[in-house]
């Protein structure tokens, strides 16, 4: 079980590009979470997604932001015209229904987006 | 908004010596997770906590829970060098909103 893997590792843009941040949670999770974390800084929730469906996005900002799990593929986060301020380490957790209340959530290693 | 608080936001133990860390929280809870996070590394779950349950362990790790107070400590034991890293508790809200909310995490140093 390779956990959960977060790609890239390191994306680089400049301001006013896209950027793409791919998910692919755990085997056998159904549930995906994104956060981000500033420097020296907690990890603030974005968006949590099922299968096809997005839960809970509150933590999205409103514009420029998406966020999607398809039903074929990994989970993606979305960042259109990256501005400075949206330099971070995005980190992507999964879990499964059971094992959440008794295991808490798997993490990927982060993608660390720099805005140039 | 962050629920948990940790605190001290930093600390510098010798090694060997136990290292205790805090965490309130605001709203009622489902459980209680601490977490560590290497520099430049993703996030491990170390131990989790139900509202149920007053003391946990985990090899060196002790976490209480005090729903009373809504706080919780994490204790290390006998700390190492490797212990070195940031800590953070996230609370499971009561309301069941299926996320968990991150404090900002204590950073503890273990000097050789």
């Amino acid at each position: 079980n390779a956990g959960v893997m977060q790609n890239p590792r390191h994306l680089v843009r400049r301001r006013g590009q896209e950027a793409r941040l791919r998910c692919s949670p755990m085997k056998g999770h159904s549930h995906v979470y994104w956060y981000r974390q500033l420097p020296e800084e907690g990890l603030k929730f974005m968006v949590y997604l099922q299968k096809e469906n997005i839960i809970d996005e509150s933590g999205m900002p409103k514009e420029r932001f998406s966020a999607e799990f398809p039903k074929e593929g990994p989970s993606i986060l979305r960042i259109q015209q990256v501005v400075r301020g949206d330099s971070a380490a995005y980190f992507c957790a999964s879990a499964d229904v059971r094992g959440r209340d008794n295991y808490g959530y798997t993490f990927g290693s982060g993608t660390r987006l720099t805005v140039v | 908004s962050q629920q948990g608080e940790e605190d001290p936001q930093a600390l510098s133990i010798q090694e060997g010596e136990n290292a205790t860390m805090n965490c309130s929280y605001k709203t009622s809870i489902n459980n209680l997770q601490w977490y560590r996070q290497n520099s430049g590394r993703g996030l491990v779950h170390l131990i989790l906590i139900r509202s149920n349950e007053r003391e946990k362990h985990s090899g060196r790790l002790r976490v209480t829970l005090d729903t009373s107070k809504k706080s919780s400590s994490l204790l290390i034991t006998a700390s190492r060098a490797a212990d070195t890293a940031s800590y953070f508790c996230a609370t499971d809200s009561m309301n069941r909103d299926d996320k968990i909310i991150f404090g900002k995490g204590t950073r503890l140093h273990i000097l050789p």
